[in-house]
């Protein structure tokens, strides 16, 4: 079974500049997780999907992070500007609800530095 | 707000020893809590999880063991190895099935 594919693995942009990172889910889950982690923290849920709509967003910073996931299968987070903040580690999760079966499959992350 | 904390942040035993991570919840609505293990540069990996219908639930040289009354549950290593040394995760699945992650323990195990 293929796991959840993440791209790029690593970026480097200067504040003020947009960036995306793509995540490919493992295939048939349909719950998709983004989380940010800071470094010596855990992660952090920026968004999650259930098919292609959204169940949280609640601590997602709207005015500069975007997320999408239009065919309930691969999923974009844009940021735009990034801050200096932004440094981090962007991971994609995935999962296949149901009962008895919620556990979360990591991609290998983005590893973000803002400059 | 929904929160998990995580204690201790650092952990050293020596090889053999025994290793417990603490966290606490407050949603009382909370019904899953997974434990991942993250090593450096690498993914987090779920080692163990439980529900909140049980109160300990082994595999190996790990347990997990929750109290529902206290919001409170723990990770248990035995005989740990220098291969179990790593950053470990502790989480809880709220009633808004959203999943809140603690801040992490890192944990040292000395040859």
């Amino acid at each position: 079974e293929a796991g959840v594919a993440q791209s790029p693995r690593y970026k480097i942009i200067e504040k003020r500049q947009s960036v995306a990172f793509w995540c490919n889910p493992i295939s048939g889950h349909a719950t998709l997780y983004w989380y940010q982690q800071i470094l010596g923290q855990g992660p952090k849920l920026l968004i999650q999907f259930q098919n292609n709509g959204v169940v949280d967003d609640s601590q997602l910073p709207k005015d500069r992070f975007s997320a999408e996931r239009l065919k309930g299968v691969d999923s974009t987070l844009k940021i735009q500007p990034a801050k200096l903040e932004d440094s981090a580690v962007y991971l994609c999760a995935s999962s296949y609800p149901s009962r008895g079966e919620e556990t979360q499959y990591f991609g290998p992350g983005t590893r973000l530095l803002v400059l | 707000g929904e929160n998990v904390e995580q204690h201790p942040s650092t952990l050293s035993v020596q090889e053999g020893d025994s290793a417990v991570i603490k966290c606490t919840y407050s949603d009382s609505a909370s019904n899953y809590f997974p434990w991942y293990k993250q090593e450096l540069g690498k993914r987090p990996q779920l080692i163990i999880d439980i529900r909140s219908n049980v109160g300990e639930k082994k595999d190996q040289r790990i347990a997990v063991t929750l109290n529902k009354t206290a919001k409170h549950f723990s990770l248990h290593i035995t005989e740990t190895q220098p291969e179990d040394s790593a950053v470990y995760f502790c989480a809880a699945k709220t009633g808004g099935f959203k999943t809140i992650f603690g801040a992490g323990t890192r944990l040292f195990v000395k040859a």
